[in-house]
């Protein structure tokens, strides 16, 4: 099945700096790569999302890329602000949203 | 904004206690899921549910687990006979069409299995 490994376990950056979140997936068949945003007592909610028929993404100050035949993605994230401290998960999955496998999860800390 | 609303926000319970938590997808969606989020670790999917069956179910949802949607509304997890390795966050989450792929998740149901 799929494995989705994400690195840094822990980033601390300072504000108005970039952070960068990277995964790996093992399952070739994986078309859909969202990125969830978790704060503390809270749910998952989605940031941004690519699928497999695109290579990059920006919304706004968030922007994912995804090299399919190296099977990676990553999260980037410009001009960071106290507000984005959270944890963020990646997630693959092989047909649009059905079971979706999370990464582990970067806790995320921007200090003012 | 619609969304996803589970309770209750904590539950706590003996083991061997059987256990119902709830949720209310968003009102015109189709495709139902809990995930379950051990304390600082990962958020795992358990199962699927889509048109009043199951669709999908990981390795973790045994027999201990059972889901319904019990009315038009509603959708519900119980774990029967708890056990101390039950005691997690549990998310519900749906999708308006699994075409689309964004998951929308309620806040979750802290369970505490003592």
């Amino acid at each position: 099945g799929e494995n989705v490994e994400q690195h840094p376990s822990t980033l601390s950056v300072q504000e108005g700096d970039s952070a960068v979140i990277k995964c790996t997936y093992s399952d070739s068949a994986s078309n859909y790569f969202p990125w969830y945003k978790q704060e503390l007592g809270k749910g998952p909610q989605l940031i941004i999302d690519i699928r497999s028929n695109v290579g990059e993404k920006k919304d706004q100050r968030i922007a994912v890329t995804l090299n399919k035949t190296a099977k990676h993605f990553s999260l980037h994230i410009t001009e960071t602000q106290p507000e984005d401290s959270a944890v963020y998960f990646c997630a693959a999955s092989y047909n649009y949203g059905q079971n979706f496998v999370f990464g582990p999860g970067t806790r995320l800390s921007v200090l003012p | 904004e619609p969304e996803v609303t589970q309770t209750p926000s904590h539950q706590v319970t003996q083991m061997g206690q059987e256990v119902i938590l709830r949720c209310v997808p968003i009102s015109n969606h189709l495709y139902f899921y809990w995930y379950r989020q051990i304390l600082g670790q990962k958020v795992e999917f358990l199962v699927s549910f889509y048109n009043n069956e199951i669709s999908e179910k990981s390795e973790i949802f045994d027999d201990q687990f059972s889901v319904e949607r019990p009315d038009g509304s509603n959708f519900t997890l119980k774990i029967r006979s708890t056990k101390l390795e039950d005691s997690a966050m549990y998310f519900c989450a749906s999708s308006g069409n699994s075409n689309t792929g964004e998951l929308f998740f309620g806040e979750g149901s802290r369970l505490t299995v003592l």
